[in-house]
């Protein structure tokens, strides 16, 4: 089955306690990207990566890092937590322009 | 800056009555226009791409077009299974990005 999978899908953690949340797909996509969901604000991109071994930062990507060692990873790593990097998290692929497909989430909560 | 500005954010509807959503955007280099569907707490659902102005597609009760400056999400005679948050997304030339708020539509039966 066709799929974009990401774990943990829920993290409680702590303010400066590195994590990281993992996103891997089975669909060959060049593009894969990381999202973050807030009430009101919507779908805003944090990273995305066109390719293997290239990134681009999105619209928010301050306190986040990103890789792409292999095509089908692509981990999104928070060095130090803080709470203003709670949210639900969406990674999402696709083939180049076109449309993504989105996995289930994470939801983070840094106290 | 590129922007994407979907409007209403709310939209209540009795079963069996059409409306518009509307997705006004400005961005440098359109490489796609998208709308998805997303449900409470999951992940968006694609629905359509357009990739020109004069372009529309279709599918079962909904019909995306596009212009040079908006686009928009006609639902024909709505059933309450189509209440869902509709989000409207373009990717610029760089390959970034830029979702609107969505709209939240209800459907009543």
């Amino acid at each position: 089955e066709a799929q974009v999978t990401q774990n943990p899908r829920y993290l409680i953690t702590v303010t400066g306690k590195k994590l990281t949340v993992t996103c891997s797909q089975n669909m060959n996509h060049e593009y894969m990207s990381w999202y973050r969901q807030d009430p009101g604000l919507g779908l805003r991109q944090i990273y995305y990566s066109m390719n293997v071994e290239v990134t681009d930062k999105g619209d928010v990507p301050e306190g986040y890092k990103v890789s792409r060692k292999e095509k089908r990873n692509f981990p999104l790593i928070l060095e130090s937590p803080s709470p203003n990097q709670t949210s639900l998290y969406f990674c999402a692929s696709s083939g180049q322009y076109n449309e993504q497909f989105f996995g289930p989430g994470t939801r983070l909560t840094v106290l | 800056e590129d922007q994407v500005t979907q409007s209403p954010e709310a939209l209540r509807l009795q079963e069996g009555e059409s409306s518009s959503l509307n997705c006004s955007y400005t961005v440098s280099g359109l490489r796609g226009l998208f709308w998805y569907r997303q449900d409470p707490g999951k992940g968006p659902e694609f629905l359509f791409t357009l990739y020109s102005a004069g372009e529309e597609k279709e599918k079962e009760r909904l019909k995306a077009t596009l212009t040079k400056k908006e686009s928009f999400l006609h639902i024909t005679a709505p059933k309450p299974e189509d209440s869902a948050t509709y989000l409207c997304a373009v990717q610029a030339a760089m390959g970034d990005m830029r979702f609107g708020a969505g709209t939240r539509l209800t459907v009543k039966p």
